[in-house]
């Protein structure tokens, strides 16, 4: 199956920092990419959809000034978390849609801000 | 409405036996998706077995079976002789044809006892 990197998988930022997740596809063009955001013990909440070339679409209640999504080429799609509060530490996923009914997904990005 | 349900936050089995993770859905569109997930402590998602809303068999990957009863909108996932690996977060999923996203139900920890 297609393959999807993430990187970092885990980044330690202090309070106010900026963080950029950046999640690729490997071997396959990735027009549409979604973010997912896990806390512990729950489940993966959608965030936002991010399509090349285009804004990305958030869900509601994600503050699309915070998650810079970057959707600037067909195998990269990047999150950056402004201004990170230790709220804001949790698991990040990306995954993709493949030709069917595949969903590819990212192994993960833990973020930890302190 | 929540879109998937998931009543079980946790399950133990035996190892050897044969367990049951529950799932029900809501959903008006009549072509969807229907998808189980594990995630071990690693956070990696992992695909296991995969029933379209027009199949009209049981899906079945080794192991793993999913118990789809459309009128009740119930897509249970049965994992026969569970094994110590087996331990491990599961995640019942919906994908609506209409949207292209990806609904998750909260998850079931799964122990598999020795």
């Amino acid at each position: 199956g297609a393959v999807v990197s993430q990187h970092p998988s885990r980044v330690i930022c202090k309070s106010g920092t900026s963080v950029k997740i950046e999640c690729r596809s490997l071997d396959f063009q990735a027009t549409t990419m979604f973010w997912y955001r896990q806390f512990p013990k729950q489940s993966l909440m959608l965030m936002a959809t991010s399509n090349e070339g285009s804004k990305a679409t958030y869900e509601q209640g994600v503050e699309k000034d915070k998650f810079l999504i970057n959707h600037a080429s067909l195998t990269l799609s990047t999150l950056t978390v402004t201004s990170a509060h230790p709220e804001d530490s949790s698991f990040y996923i990306c995954s993709t849609p493949g030709q069917t009914y595949e969903q590819y997904f990212g192994p993960g990005t833990r973020l930890t801000v302190t | 409405a929540q879109k998937i349900t998931q009543t079980q936050p946790g399950m133990f089995v035996q190892e050897k036996e044969a367990v049951t993770l529950d799932c029900t859905y809501d959903t008006s569109d009549p072509s969807y998706g229907l998808f189980w997930y594990k995630q071990p402590s690693s956070g990696e998602m992992i695909f296991l077995i995969y029933q379209g809303s027009y199949d009209q068999q049981n899906a079945t990957e080794g192991r793993y079976s999913l118990n789809f009863q459309k009128a009740r909108k119930s897509a249970n996932l049965v994992i026969s002789a569970s094994q110590l690996g087996d331990s491990a977060m599961y995640f019942c999923a919906m994908r609506e044809a209409l949207f292209n996203k990806f609904y998750f139900g909260s998850g079931t920890k799964l122990n598999v006892k020795p």
